[in-house]
């Protein structure tokens, strides 16, 4: 069975970091994109990005809301993939979601259940 | 304000169909797959439908996916009350700031 397990959520303030990872169970973690994907107290999603499998270079891509502040990793010897968000703004208060695939290309086939992250003084 | 246009609310009664519209553009949904996601109350999104109208195992047929230019459409036949959640496209934007898009969600009610 597919997991994906988020943790490091919590109250930070702002301009501060927080690392967020994502453990993954049930598949061959290395041979998939993964993605983060983000949703504000009652708004829509929001696309963070994504980090491609080894085999496709382990390249990102990033929102230009999140450019040059949040980082995709992965560490396919732990089926984990991070997100560290440096420089957070209050608007940056959500629930981060990690999940398998690629949004454009296949879809997100599984879903975690999401880490919240608060961004407050 | 997303790139993709979605109704934010639809309704019909149990056992009806209903349509989701997804519009965008040519430097989206015109030359890019899409996927839809089902959000229960409370609950992480699941996938729905990928690379236009494709079903991932486990997804009843009474979902399905279409495109046609730069528009994506989600059917739902008979209705359920389980039914009721948000529903999201979601595609590639291929404008200037090159990124991934999700359009703004849609509100089913199953009256």
């Amino acid at each position: 069975e597919v997991q994906l397990v988020e943790s490091g959520g919590g109250l930070v303030q702002p301009g501060r970091s927080l690392r967020l990872s994502c453990t993954a169970s049930g598949f061959t973690f290395g041979d998939y994109a993964m993605s983060w994907v983000r949703q504000a107290p009652g708004k829509g999603l929001e696309w963070v990005g994504f980090i491609r499998s080894k085999a496709y270079g382990g390249t990102t891509e990033y929102a230009a809301s999140v450019k040059g502040r949040f980082t995709i990793s992965r560490d396919d010897s732990k089926s984990i993939a991070y997100l560290q968000m440096n420089s957070l703004k209050t608007e940056d208060t959500a629930v981060y979601y990690c999940t398998r695939g690629i949004l454009w290309f296949g879809g997100l086939d599984y879903w975690g259940q999401g880490t919240l992250v608060t961004v407050s003084s | 304000q997303s790139v993709l246009t979605q109704p934010p609310s639809v309704s019909a009664a149990p056992g009806q169909k209903v349509t989701i519209s997804c519009s965008g553009s040519s430097s989206n949904i015109g030359n890019n797959y899409v996927s839809w996601y089902q959000q229960l109350p409370g609950t992480a999104p699941k996938l729905l439908i990928y690379d236009n109208n494709k079903r991932p195992s486990g997804i009843p047929d009474r979902f399905s996916g279409s495109k046609s230019g730069t528009s994506a459409t989600l059917g739902i036949t008979g209705l359920q009350t389980g039914d009721e959640a948000d529903y999201y496209c979601g595609t590639w934007d291929s404008s200037l700031s090159a990124h991934a898009v999700f359009g703004g969600g849609t509100q089913l009610t199953v009256l």
